[in-house]
């Protein structure tokens, strides 16, 4: 079965610190992977996709097959950067059925 | 200019009552999504639609009925409301169904069943 899986709940840390959210993803087949995410009274939005091997915002994800993982990482927290994050999977080709892990609330402090 | 709206964003009602959701989206988008955000933040699709056809019904209750008068519009009915269908409700829309496409979201509908 398609699964995401979001370990933490919250993660709390200062700004200028490293961030790691982690996600795991039990897929058989060739996933797309995505990082979305919704700020305080915004909508949801996409952050990144593994295909697009892109930064944005400061922040990287790098798909690691062999682990299933695609971990959400920034080098220096802001405090704008505070919001949930949802990791996402969907099959590759044509379904646009994206599997939602539990979702990560970031908290950065100052 | 918004890219995907959604009426109304709060909807309060009792059990056993039907109401309906409506989502609109003017980013020419061929592919409409709705998704069931629970108490813990948990998001879940629901259904999909490609050119007014549905694609996706994830074993939701018939209780709920999309409805897609054309591409731009994806409404949700839901009869008889149940206390545990108090949730907020998103629409979503992408340029197809491809799955590497972005997916551009409403502001979301909070319904409460009393």
């Amino acid at each position: 079965a398609q699964r995401v899986t979001q370990p933490e709940k919250l993660l709390s840390v200062f700004k200028g610190a490293p961030v790691e959210l982690k996600c795991n993803y039990s897929y058989s087949g060739s996933p797309e992977l995505f990082w979305y995410v919704q700020y305080s009274r915004q909508r949801l939005q996409l952050l990144l996709r593994h295909i697009s091997r892109e930064s944005i915002k400061g922040f990287t994800a790098d798909l690691n097959k062999g682990e299933t993982s695609f971990h959400l990482k920034k080098p220096f927290a802001q405090e704008e950067d505070s919001a949930m994050y949802y990791c996402a999977l969907t099959r590759s080709g044509n379904t646009g059925k994206l599997i939602f892990g539990q979702g990560t609330t970031l908290q950065v402090k100052p | 200019d918004t890219a995907v709206s959604q009426t109304p964003k709060y909807l309060v009602t009792q059990m056993g009552n039907d109401k309906s959701i409506k989502c609109e989206q003017n980013l020419g988008h061929d592919t409409m999504y709705w998704y069931k955000q629970d108490s813990k933040k948990f998001l879940k699709i629901m259904f999909s639609y490609n050119n007014k056809e549905l694609i996706i019904n994830e074993t939701v209750p018939n209780r709920f009925s999309p409805k897609s008068p054309d591409k731009a519009h994806l409404n949700l009915h839901i009869n008889s409301l149940e206390l545990g269908d108090s949730a907020v409700y998103f629409c979503a829309s992408s340029q197809d169904l491809y799955g590497a496409n972005e997916q551009f979201f409403g502001p979301g509908t909070r319904l409460t069943v009393l």
